[in-house]
């Protein structure tokens, strides 16, 4: 089936520094990605959705210039954290869209300190 | 944007026992998945049912698309059922948005 790996899958950064997660999909190709963030005991929340050799599309609220997304090929989608704060630290997962349906990668566990 | 409610938030069994999970959504879907999140993070997919009825096992997922709902079933939980089960939706004639509820936490004690 079709599998998105995502790395790394845990993450401890000193606050003001910047982290890179990458999506990949291995056995397919995503034109579309979807990053979605998630906080203890809540459920996933849509952050945005990068398309390949474009810009990506963000949802409400979210800052497009700490969180840094490129789709620069139809495999790799990365998610930069930039001047990573506390309040940044959470769970981050990407997601691609198969046929039928939608698959996720593993997910990020973040932790600013 | 579409509304999924599901039901109820927390659930906990004895092992072997049944259960029913429930999503109500607001508007027609595309898409309409059921996920199970381990206690790791991992979301795994379950059933891709935008309309009828799958059955995969010990688990099996209906779909109401006229009514709007789609409920999830468990038969004989297992403690390696415990997690977070969501239920995600793309809203017909909108994006490809995935759109999640805000999910059941199920305890299956031995």
């Amino acid at each position: 089936g079709a599998v998105v790996s995502q790395h790394p899958s845990r993450v401890i950064c000193k606050s003001g520094t910047s982290v890179k997660i990458e999506c990949r999909s291995l056995d397919f190709q995503a034109t579309t990605m979807f990053w979605y963030r998630q906080f203890p005991k809540q459920s996933l929340m849509l952050m945005a959705t990068s398309n390949e050799g474009s810009k990506a599309t963000y949802e409400q609220g979210v800052e497009k210039d700490k969180f840094l997304i490129n789709h620069a090929s139809l495999t790799l989608s990365t998610l930069t954290v930039t001047s990573a704060h506390p309040e940044d630290s959470s769970f981050y997962i990407c997601s691609a869209t198969v046929v039928p349906g939608y698959t996720f990668g593993s997910g990020t566990r973040l932790t600013v300190v | 944007g579409i509304q999924v409610e599901q039901s109820p938030p927390d659930l906990i069994l004895q092992e072997g026992a049944n259960s029913t999970l429930r999503c109500n959504f607001s508007d027609s879907v595309n898409n309409l998945q059921w996920f199970h999140q381990n206690p790791w993070g991992q979301l795994i997919n379950l059933f891709y049912i935008p309309s009828g009825t799958k059955q995969n096992g010990r688990l099996s997922a209906t779909t109401v698309a006229t009514e709007r709902y789609s409920l999830l079933y468990i038969s004989s939980s297992q403690t390696t059922d415990s997690g977070v089960y969501f239920c995600a939706v793309v809203r017909r004639g909108g994006s490809e948005k995935l759109v999640f509820g805000k999910g059941t936490k199920l305890t299956v004690n031995p």
